[in-house]
């Protein structure tokens, strides 16, 4: 699995949008890029993930830069309860297989009032 | 919302005890996992299970544990004889698409050993 390079911490004011980055520069062709995060020791939740193209759900949206080194979580508005660790993880995707995730370290992201 | 649940979700034990701890998957999934973390690190990798047999497990998931889904809704994790080391964070997880790693996890099993 591609290895993955986020800040370690991050701030941000309430109600605007949190661009969460990762790089991931030696990623396959075959690999996906997901989020997940994980608020204050709570199991992680899965947020989004993405091949090539931008994706967007009702939680976030995902940005990954055309040579796919590179992408951009964001969460358009953000309050406090988006308060969490947030994890960029790469991984490919193997049909009718049980791969595991493997988390880094994540970054931490502060919303502030 | 179907949801991952786990229990109890404080177990204290001491050294050298069997712990058993409990996991309900979501009803459709097949594929189910448990995840550790030791308090300030990160998520651990313990092993994946399906079609009743372990796909995978990693190096900390050695002889002292075990996993079993009983029944057609319970998944287990055992720890035969609990080290001081033990004490973490356990998540069950589970999904019905393994290929995309949409994993959803439970809320966890806080492990205490004395």
């Amino acid at each position: 699995d591609a290895k993955t390079t986020q800040p370690p911490s991050m701030d941000c004011a309430e109600g605007r949008a949190a661009n969460l980055p990762c790089n991931h520069s030696t990623i396959s062709g075959n690999e996906y890029v997901y989020w997940y995060r994980q608020i204050h020791s709570q199991g992680p939740q899965y947020i989004i993930h993405g091949l090539k193209n931008n994706e967007t759900n009702e939680m976030a949206s995902l940005i990954i830069t055309e040579d796919r080194k590179s992408s951009t979580l964001i969460l358009p508005h953000a309050t406090l309860r988006d308060t969490a660790v947030y994890y960029c993880i790469v991984r490919a995707a193997f049909s009718g297989s049980a791969r595991q995730l493997t988390f880094g370290s994540g970054t931490q992201l502060t919303v502030l009032p | 919302e179907p949801e991952v649940t786990q229990t109890p979700s404080h177990q204290v034990t001491q050294m050298g005890q069997e712990v058993i701890l409990r996991c309900v998957p979501i009803s459709n999934h097949l594929y189910f996992y448990w995840y550790r973390q030791i308090l300030g690190q990160k998520v651990e990798f313990l092993v994946s299970f399906y079609n009743n047999e372990i796909s995978e497990k990693s190096e900390i998931f050695d002889d002292q544990f075990s996993v079993e889904r009983p029944d057609g809704s319970n998944f287990t994790l055992k720890i035969r004889s609990t080290k001081l080391e033990d004490s973490a964070m356990y998540f069950c997880a589970s999904t019905s698409r393994a290929a995309y790693n949409e994993q959803f996890f439970g809320p966890g099993t806080r492990l205490t050993v004395l």
